[in-house]
């Protein structure tokens, strides 16, 4: 299963929306999670099946979609949110990641 | 706490072979399957092979399908990845993870990675 994610990077304020998108290139019901990546670190869980929040993750991050096309929001900016943002699809193997979307300082 | 560590990774030649390690502490790691995720200098995640709790089953990315062998021995809470045939293409930083349900709540382990370099 291929997964496109879109843009491949963006450059945004503190304080702006940022909608990240990835589509699956076959129906993969809801099962995509969403991670953020800092260089140097490992990836770290934002939401899985698509749209329930990873506990203690900040309330800004929503994930919506299900079968082939979703969508990672970040209501509002916070400067430790400059980081990039891989989807991985779960529904079978072998399991797969998007491309990346590098969230820049604008 | 939870904890997966790394080791085993280095420098070595193409063709060659290497055997990476994760150790697992802080968790009962022998009931859920084990992943391996790699990341290439500058680039993204690429997932590479996972293992059932019980070792019985196994699966692998198409690019290092029949040269890397995913293992476990539960009785050293050990995560093993035998790499061989290496390229230059295999170089990159190499995680163990594990993922899945307890209770109601999800959980996510990484390791900090271990780096492997093919280079002659």
């Amino acid at each position: 299963i291929q997964l496109t994610q879109s843009p491949s990077s963006l450059s945004a304020s503190v304080g702006d929306r940022v909608t990240i998108t990835c589509r699956a290139s076959q129906v993969i019901s809801n099962s995509l999670a969403w991670y953020q990546q800092k260089p140097g670190k490992a990836p770290k869980l934002l939401i899985y099946g698509a749209s329930t929040l990873q506990s203690g993750v900040p309330t800004r991050f929503s994930g919506s979609g299900s079968g082939t096309d979703f969508t990672l929001t970040i209501s509002i900016l916070q400067p430790e949110d400059f980081a990039t943002y891989y989807c991985l699809q779960l529904n079978s193997y072998p399991l797969s990641f998007g491309g990346g979307t590098k969230v820049e300082i604008k | 706490q939870e904890q997966l560590v790394e080791s085993g990774g280095g420098v070595v030649q193409p063709g060659r072979s290497l055997r990476l390690s994760c150790a697992a502490s802080g968790f009962t790691s022998s009931v859920y399957a084990m992943h391996w995720v790699r990341q290439a200098p500058g680039k993204g995640l690429e997932w590479v092979a996972v293992i059932s709790f019980d070792g019985r089953n196994k699966y692998y990315g198409d690019s290092v399908k029949g040269r890397f062998t995913i293992s476990r021995d539960n009785s050293k809470n050990t995560l093993y990845l035998q790499m061989s045939r290496l390229t230059d293409e295999d170089t990159a930083v190499y995680y163990c993870a594990t993922w899945g349900i307890v209770s109601t709540d999800r959980f996510d382990y990484w390791g900090q990675g271990t780096l492997v370099t093919v280079s002659s």
